[in-house]
């Protein structure tokens, strides 16, 4: 089972921020969060991951809480190619990534 | 550099017979990792190879079979088909030493079982 849960599906305008929420309650100290998207089913593709500090990077931002049970992926400035399934993945021993059902982001123009 | 390659892009088959996927994992890594993702589900962990041996498995019966490669390399075997496996088969290839860092994923195998 995945140890994160998302809202099933956002919207965001063309051109804004686009917050993306995690929950990951049961999270324990050296568990990394990481978030992956795909594409109308190509592979998904790497996005950000992260320990305790907020990382950013050329593609997104990812803010994690001080108690480290939630996390939120921001895409700054969303495009029409930003619109994707977003997953927020704490994995098991050995990098077992359990996916869950992510967030279905559309962006509109 | 090459990212992690599939093949083949798209397969059918018939239900009964048996099936071979292969994945050339990105320059560097040396552990493989298969998915299955069904059409509109989240991709399924099958199993995980490193050093040439199974070390993780996800909830798929004895039917789903693999293999690693000295070279990194992998195969995932599908016997006796049904067509419940008719799905998007995904490949991630990572570094075993540094379990930290990101995950790579191949663009997948279509596979069509009729």
């Amino acid at each position: 089972d995945a140890k994160t849960t998302q809202p099933p599906s956002m919207d965001c305008a063309e051109g804004r921020a686009a917050n993306l929420p995690c929950n990951h309650s049961t999270i324990s100290g050296n568990e990394y969060v990481y978030w992956y998207r795909q594409i109308h089913s190509q592979g998904p593709q790497y996005i950000i991951h992260g320990l305790k500090n907020n990382e950013t990077n050329e593609m997104a931002s990812l803010i994690i809480t001080e108690d480290r049970k939630s996390s939120t992926l921001i895409l700054p400035h969303a495009t029409l190619r930003d619109t994707a399934v977003y997953y927020c993945i704490v994995p098991y021993t050995g990098n077992q990534f359990y996916f869950g059902t992510g967030t279905s982001l559309t962006v509109i123009p | 550099d090459a990212g992690v390659t599939q093949s083949p892009t798209h397969l059918i088959k018939t239900r009964g017979q048996q099936v071979t996927l292969r994945c050339s994992p990105k320059s560097g890594h040396d552990t493989v990792s298969w998915y299955q993702q069904a059409l509109g589900q989240g991709p399924q962990f099958i199993f995980q190879y490193y050093e040439e041996e199974e070390r993780q498995r996800g909830n798929f019966p004895d039917r789903f079979s693999g293999h690693q490669f000295p070279n990194y390399s992998s195969e995932l075997n599908v016997n006796a088909l049904l067509l419940g496996d008719s799905a998007l088969y995904l490949c991630a290839s990572s570094s075993w030493d540094r379990a930290w860092t990101e995950a790579f994923f191949g663009q997948g195998t279509r596979l069509t079982v009729v």
